[in-house]
Parts: structure tokens; C-alpha cells; sequence
């Protein structure tokens, strides 16, 4: 079935720093990836929706300065946590669509811990 | 926008026994309504599907049930194992403004098992 790798699994940095975690699709090619943002005990909340080769979409609230999405190939997403602080920390993951069976699969989420 | 219910929050069931969760939404143009099991730190996977042109499916000892009159579906998984202790997400497709697809997730439940 698709797999979508994420990395990194954890992250530690200090406030102020950027971080950048990254989605990939290991045997498909998706056009659309998705991040998600989840708190303790919470569902996921959908942040932003990234699109192959043009500028990513932003729900509502999510600052697109502060999550900077880059979808440069068919195969791979980024995430970058700008200046990240304390408030940024989180579970984040990424979901990308298998348009041949048109499901969504998920990444193993990645754990931020801002310091 | 579409808005996903969840219930229960949490729910214990003796092993062997049967477990139930149901799902509502508001917007009646969605159309796809997958079920993710999510383990303590890992991402999500999917464990089944629905689509809206179809009332029931089942898998192994998984099914789901879709109503799309009263617009609720759930989640049956029958003999249940020590290994079904998970927290379950429902979801809900519809289009965005965005002319993409987005899941919409219920706050999910907490599955355990009693041994």
C-alpha cells in the first residue's frame, strides 16, 4: 500500500530557531499533501494544504509566515516552523493522497518540543 | 464547513466483546469517510473506508456503517484484541473552496481493551 515517510520522528530546539520536517511519498506521487497539527488529547486540526508547484493553502488562523510549506516535487513536502517558541510545540503530521485509490495515508507525525 | 462529532470519548470493552463508535456530520456533499487508528505517538493509519454510494463495508473484523439520511456512520469491530487499544479517528470528506478534497475529523476515541 502508499507510504508516506516523515521525518524527523522528534525534534528539540530552542526558541527562536527554525525547524523543518520533512513528507515524503515513497511509492506514489501526490499532488496535494496535507499537515496537520495535534495537541494532547485532541483531533487533528488540518494547518495548511500543500499543493505540487504552487503556494500552499492556509485554514483559517494559521499564520503562513510562521509554517512555511514548500511542495517542490511530486513526492515531497516541507514544513518549516519558523522562530518557533514555546506555544509551537506540538504533534505534527502530514497526510498525502494516493490518487489511484484516492485514500489518504498518513506520516508518523513528528514531535516538537521548543525549549 | 463541515463539522464531525464523535462518541465516546473514551471507551473500555472486555476482550472478546464488541466495540462501537459513531461519527456525525454536518455537510451533507460529503462523500468519503475513512476510519484511522492511531497509536500512542505514531501517526495515523487507516483501517477502513466508506464511500457514500455504499451503506456498509467490512474487513476481517472491522466493518462500518454509513447513514447517509441521518448523516452518521460508525465503526463496529467485533472479538476484540489487547492489540485494538487505540485511540479511533473518524473523518469526512468533502470539497474545500479550495476545489480540494479535506478531512474533517471527529475528536476521537479512546479504545482500551481489557484483558
Amino acid at each position: 500500500g502508499a507510504v508516506v515517510s516523515q521525518h524527523p520522528s522528534r525534534v528539540i530546539c530552542k526558541s527562536g530557531t527554525s525547524v523543518k520536517i520533512e513528507c515524503r511519498s515513497l511509492d506514489f506521487q501526490a499532488t496535494t499533501m496535507f499537515w496537520y497539527r495535534q495537541f494532547p488529547k485532541q483531533s487533528l486540526m488540518l494547518m495548511a494544504t500543500s499543493n505540487e508547484g504552487s503556494k500552499a493553502t492556509y485554514e483559517q488562523g494559521v499564520e503562513k509566515d510562521k509554517f512555511l510549506i514548500n511542495h517542490a516535487s511530486l513526492t515531497l513536502s516541507t514544513l518549516t516552523v519558523t522562530s518557533a517558541h514555546p506555544e509551537d510545540s506540538s504533534f505534527y503530521i502530514c497526510s498525502a493522497r494516493d490518487p489511484g485509490v484516492r485514500s489518504y495515508t498518513f506520516g508518523s507525525g513528528t514531535r516538537l518540543t521548543v525549549v | 464547513g463541515e463539522n464531525v462529532e464523535q462518541h465516546p470519548s473514551t471507551l473500555s470493552v472486555q476482550e472478546g466483546d464488541s466495540a462501537v463508535i459513531k461519527c456525525t456530520y454536518s455537510d451533507s456533499a460529503s462523500n468519503y469517510f475513512p476510519w484511522y487508528k492511531q497509536e500512542l505517538g505514531k501517526g495515523s493509519q487507516l483501517i477502513i473506508d466508506i464511500r457514500s454510494n455504499v451503506g456498509e463495508k467490512k474487513d476481517q473484523r472491522i466493518a462500518v456503517t454509513l447513514n447517509k439520511t441521518a448523516k452518521h456512520f460508525s465503526l463496529h469491530i467485533t472479538e476484540t484484541q489487547p492489540e485494538d487499544s487505540a485511540v479511533y479517528f473518524c473523518a469526512a470528506s468533502s470539497p474545500s473552496n479550495f476545489g480540494n478534497e479535506k478531512l474533517t475529523f471527529g475528536t476521537g476515541t479512546r479504545l482500551t481493551i481489557i484483558p
